[in-house]
């Protein structure tokens, strides 16, 4: 069945740039998605990308879409300190609106 | 108006009560969700109503009952809870891309 992986933990200095990274395996994803989500807080969607695309940018955010390695990235440029927390990829499985999600990145912002 | 209201915010219950958790959207969407969500976990799908059917039941025992009483509403009514069911429970509606916007949530503790 389909799978998505993404690494742990990334730790990053305030005003460096994030790179979190998400490899899946179900080809037939039509959109993958990167959600946020801050202690106590439900998920908060940042932004998406449709599958026959290879980037979308949205002011600090890069989404980066290598079908062929089925591996999906966002940048987040001059990370700050309210970026720290936990970010989720998500693909959506077929037609049947389920969707797959990673286990999420704890991304921590030091000062 | 992206947002999914959800109350209560926080529900202490024993494991005898009756309780329901409410969930309201405005967008216009036709497909609502229920998901559970354990501490640094992604979140577990429970349940999927697509044009005001139950079209999706991740075998959730019956004692998680949910209903849509019309095209903005959700509801999820809970009875004879166990400890372990103590978790974040989400609310979310999605668009046309399967989109999901998800409200704050509802902290579940059984006691």
């Amino acid at each position: 069945g389909e799978d998505v992986e993404q690494s742990l933990f990334l730790s990053v200095r305030e005003g460096d740039s994030s790179v979190i990274n998400c490899t899946y395996t179900d080809s037939s994803s039509t959109y993958l998605y990167w959600y946020k989500q801050e202690p106590g807080a439900g998920l908060q969607l940042l932004t998406y990308i449709f599958s026959n695309m290879d980037m979308k940018q949205d002011q600090r955010l890069t989404v980066l879409l290598n079908k062929k390695d089925k591996h999906l990235s966002l940048r987040i440029a001059d990370t700050q300190t309210g970026d720290s927390a936990i970010y989720f990829c998500a693909g959506n499985a077929g037609n049947n609106r389920k969707l797959i999600w990673g286990l999420g990145t704890s991304l921590a912002v030091n000062p | 108006d992206t947002e999914v209201t959800q109350t209560p915010k926080h529900l202490v219950m024993g494991m005898t009560n009756k309780k329901s958790l409410k969930c309201e959207q405005h967008m216009g969407h036709r497909a609502m969700y229920w998901y559970k969500q354990k501490a640094k976990k992604p979140p577990e799908l429970m349940f999927v109503y697509s044009y005001e059917k139950l079209s999706i039941n991740e075998s959730v025992p019956s004692r998680f009952s949910p209903e849509c009483p019309n095209s903005s509403l959700l509801n999820l009514h809970l009875h004879a809870l166990q400890p372990e069911d103590s978790a974040l429970y989400l609310c979310a509606s999605s668009g046309r891309q399967g989109e999901a916007f998800f409200g704050q949530g509802t902290r579940l503790t059984v006691v």
